[in-house]
């Protein structure tokens, strides 16, 4: 079936540093799947923080970016300089054909002042 | 005001004990999903409901059903619950299309003793 690997966390990174988070994906019952990341911060729910339908094309929300390679079937997530307000949750996900969306394991994410 | 709404937000069950878990939501949202999230094992896909008595496993469908009567609820029953079944549950929502964000709830903390 359909899966995500993402970088297993936590991740701890200071502010202002950059920020990488990896996400591959291995899809069979479609061809090139949506490409979601989906962020929780702290005492609320999963929501969407970008999301790509076309592969070779980048999203970008709130300073972060990510690609869509279907080369490398990758999808990473990526932020120049983060803050402390970015410390989340972060988790990469797929979705095919059939509307389902298969979700990584998450990535929790710390950035010290 | 796009909101899911879940209810009860905690819920504590012993084993044997019949579960009922709501789901509301305000958007008219055609498909609707049940997930379960544990540690190290991010959000698995349970049930997704297309429509009104439209419904569908997903990964992990074994010891749970779904009932959808009307468009705007969506219920996850657990017959003679499980310890392995003590889990945070979300539940979300969707336009239906294939790339369509998810719109999720605050989530159930169930524990099953």
């Amino acid at each position: 079936g359909d899966s995500v690997t993402q970088t297993e966390g936590p991740v701890t990174v200071s502010e202002s540093e950059s920020l990488i988070i990896n996400c591959t994906y291995s899809a069979t019952s479609i061809a090139y799947p949506n490409l979601f990341w989906y962020v929780r911060y702290p005492g609320e729910g999963l929501q969407l923080l970008l999301k790509v339908i076309t592969a070779g094309q980048k999203g970008s929300s709130r300073g972060f970016e990510a690609t869509y390679n279907k080369e490398t079937t990758s999808f990473h997530l990526q932020k120049a300089s983060v803050q402390e307000s970015d410390s989340a949750v972060y988790y990469c996900a797929l979705g095919d054909l059939a509307y389902k969306v298969i979700f990584g394991k998450g990535t929790h994410l710390h950035v010290l002042p | 005001d796009m909101k899911v709404t879940q209810m009860p937000r905690y819920l504590i069950k012993r084993m044997g004990e019949n579960v009922l878990l709501e789901c509301g939501q305000d958007m008219s949202h055609e498909t609707m999903y049940w997930y379960r999230q544990d540690p190290g094992l991010g959000l698995q896909l349970i049930y997704i409901s297309y429509d009104v008595d439209s419904n569908s496993e997903g990964d992990i469908p074994k010891g749970y059903r779904v009932s959808r009567k009307k468009r705007e609820h969506f219920s996850l029953i657990l017959d003679s619950a499980k310890t392995n079944q003590t889990s945070v549950y979300f539940c979300a929502s969707s336009l239906g299309g294939v790339a369509e964000t998810l719109y999720f709830g605050s989530g159930t903390r169930l524990t099953v003793l």
